[in-house]
């Protein structure tokens, strides 16, 4: 089955513990991003990438960081999580970058609290 | 500044009823605009992909209609289910960047 998966899909953590939530792909989409979502915000961007070793800042970088070592992992890092990162967070893929026609697939979901 | 903007906020129909959910962007130059469907607490889910030299997408009971010229897109859904009750968030690609830029969404409650 085509999946986006995430882990964890819940996480309570303290203020500086460094976390990482992990995204991975089956569908071989050169195509990844991370989303955050906030209650009358909508969806933002926080970084994609557009193949293995190419990744690229999105709307809200700030206080993330990313990497592609492989086609399908796309592990979003918290260095030093802070309250203000809480948040639902999404991983995407696609097959292509979003100027094209692919659909692209979202993961279920981090919810994230950072205390 | 690039912008999407969805109307109305939130909307709650009867079940078996009609209804037409509202885009308005101010992306360009435009790529594409899509629609996403995304239940409470889960992931988005696509529902239409449309490009510019396209007018009219359908997928189910759910159509997409564009117009590139005034820039604005609407969603219309045929005789409502009670599986209908989500948000639906329009996104348009373009304006000469790789980010996306997300409308807030609107929110549709579908009752029996």
């Amino acid at each position: 089955e085509a999946q986006v998966t995430q882990n964890p899909r819940y996480l309570i953590t303290v203020t500086g513990k460094k976390l990482t939530v992990t995204c991975s792909q089956n569908m071989n989409h050169e195509y990844m991003s991370w989303y955050r979502q906030d209650p009358g915000l909508g969806l933002r961007q926080i970084y994609y990438s557009m193949n293995v070793e190419v990744t690229d800042k999105g709307d809200v970088p700030e206080g993330y960081k990313v990497s592609r070592k492989e086609k399908r992992n796309f592990p979003l890092i918290l260095e030093s999580p802070s309250p203000n990162q809480t948040s639902l967070y999404f991983c995407a893929s696609s097959l292509v970058g979003l100027a094209g026609v692919d659909t692209q697939y979202f993961g279920p979901g981090t919810r994230l609290t950072v205390l | 500044k690039n912008q999407v903007e969805q109307s109305p906020q939130s909307l709650i129909i009867l079940e078996g009823k009609n209804c037409t959910l509202q885009c308005n962007y101010t992306v360009s130059p435009f790529s594409n605009l899509r629609w996403y469907k995304q239940d409470t607490g889960r992931g988005p889910v696509s529902l239409t992909i449309m490009t510019f030299s396209e007018n009219t997408k359908s997928n189910g009971r759910y159509t997409a209609t564009l117009d590139a010229d005034t820039k604005q897109s609407s969603l219309h859904i045929t005789a409502s289910q009670l599986s209908d009750s989500a948000s639906y968030i329009c996104v348009v690609s373009g304006g000469g960047s790789y980010i996306p830029t997300f409308g807030r969404g609107t929110s549709l409650i579908v009752h029996p």
